[in-house]
């Protein structure tokens, strides 16, 4: 079974650019989940997709942050314009059933904005 | 989502058994203890969930008391490999919430050759 996948696994932007992060699940997950890590900070959740529906995004820190999951696989993750602070490492997880199955992880984006 | 309390990190040496404790004291009745791994440059890993006395797998075992204010996961002669940061969970299985996973500042666990 493949895992979760994230593409790119790293991108450098500048201040003002637009990035856009990919995420492929689990085939079969409902279940998609964006986490982040900022600098020295510990890893927060963003938000949360059944299917192609936002079931809670409470965790997206701002409108410059667009989420997307068309079709109900892949989700991108969209950040325009990046700011400074959204340097980190974003990761996406999914899994099969709400809360009673445990969260498979990618490897994450690490995401740097110069 | 109850709260937990991890040391910062530790160390120890390969072959030798590793027990990484973990505080929870205000979990409720429905929370179930799961515990992740993350190594450098890659996503937490599930190691192992439970809800009371003693679970055990392939890779590790989950030590929680009659009270379940605390547990305790257990490495058994880890390895260099087993270098990595574990985090301790606490959240109701069932509950979607659970998935809105916080993971404080897990536990580092560094061993030496």
């Amino acid at each position: 079974e493949a895992g979760v996948t994230q593409f790119p696994s790293h991108s450098v932007i500048e201040k003002g650019q637009t990035v856009t992060l990919r995420c492929d699940p689990i085939s079969g997950h409902d279940n998609l989940y964006w986490y982040r890590r900022v600098m020295g900070k510990e890893i927060k959740f963003l938000l949360h997709f059944v299917k192609e529906s936002k079931q809670d995004e409470s965790g997206m820190p701002n409108n410059r942050f667009l989420a997307e999951r068309t079709g109900g696989t892949y989700s991108t993750l969209k950040v325009q314009p990046a700011e400074l602070e959204d340097s980190g490492v974003y990761f996406c997880a999914s899994t099969p059933r709400q809360g009673d199955s445990p969260l498979h992880f990618g490897n994450g984006t690490r995401l740097t904005v110069t | 989502l109850a709260k937990t309390t991890q040391p910062i990190s530790m160390d120890s040496y390969e072959g030798q058994e590793v027990n990484i404790t973990c505080s929870h004291n205000n979990i409720a009745t429905n929370d179930y203890i799961t515990w992740y791994q993350q190594f450098p440059s890659q996503g937490p890993r599930f190691i192992i969930q439970g809800y009371k006395t003693k679970v055990k797998n392939e890779v590790a075992s989950l030590f929680i008391p009659a009270d379940r204010k605390s547990s305790t996961l257990s490495l058994p002669r880890v390895s260099l490999s087993d270098t990595a940061v574990y985090y301790c969970l606490v959240g109701v299985r069932g509950n979607y919430n659970t998935d809105k996973l916080i993971f404080g500042t897990g536990t580092r666990l560094q061993v030496f050759p």
